[in-house]
């Protein structure tokens, strides 16, 4: 039974580049949460998706930053005009159920690197 | 806002050395503690879920407890591959779903 995928692992773009990192959840799994971990810091809640629906956005910057789960294929985290600060480690989790708590699973994590 | 704090930040033990990391949280009514090991590189590996007070777990060396303001994972006579960051998380509020985390526990087990 595969985990939750994530890809790429490593991603560099130069400032001004855009930076797709997609996620494919666990088999059985119709949660997507993505979570950003900066460097000395703890890992932050950014985005909860279902199925073609957003449900939760919060934690999202409210510019550059935006997330899909279409009904086919799968989340997408895309960041605009990426600036040095966006370096980070995204990971994705999911989770058979959304609330009540549910165990949420991770992926690998993409590496950004903006250069 | 709900609030989660690891402590220590960092521990060194000898291979055998049983300890303890603490996790301390203000939140809104608990739905759920998380426990995770994640090693360099990688990502959040799942431990355990805590539910409520007095709930204790247990995998290998490894056993998580549960108080109304904190958590605790014991680690007995562990072993060099046991070194990881041990990361806490809660999810709290009604029709919650996001977990909030802390910035973990690094433990390094010296052979």
């Amino acid at each position: 039974n595969a985990g939750v995928m994530q890809n790429p692992r490593h991603l560099v773009r130069r400032r001004g580049q855009e930076a797709r990192l997609r996620c494919s959840p666990m088999k059985g799994h119709s949660h997507v949460y993505w979570y950003r971990q900066l460097p000395e810091e703890g890992l932050k809640f950014m985005v909860y998706l279902q199925k073609e629906n957003i449900i939760d956005e919060s934690g999202m910057p409210k510019e550059r930053f935006s997330a899909e789960f279409p009904k086919e294929g799968p989340s997408i985290l895309r960041i605009q005009q990426v600036v040095r600060g966006d370096s980070a480690a995204y990971f994705c989790a999911s989770s058979v159920t959304g609330t009540g708590g549910g165990e949420q699973y991770f992926g690998p994590g993409t590496r950004l690197t903006v250069t | 806002e709900d609030q989660v704090t690891q402590s220590p930040e960092a521990l060194r033990l000898q291979e055998g050395e049983s300890s303890s990391l603490n996790c301390s949280y203000t939140v809104s009514g608990l739905r759920g503690l998380f426990w995770y090991r994640q090693d360099p590189g990688k990502g959040p590996e799942f431990l355990f879920t805590l539910y409520s007070a007095g709930e204790e777990k247990e995998k290998e060396r490894l056993k998580a407890t549960l108080t109304k303001k904190e958590s605790f994972l014991h680690i007995t006579a562990p072993k060099p591959e046991d070194s990881a960051t041990y990361l806490c998380a809660v999810q709290a509020g009604a029709g919650s779903y996001q977990l909030t985390f802390g910035k973990g526990t690094k433990l390094s087990v010296i052979p």
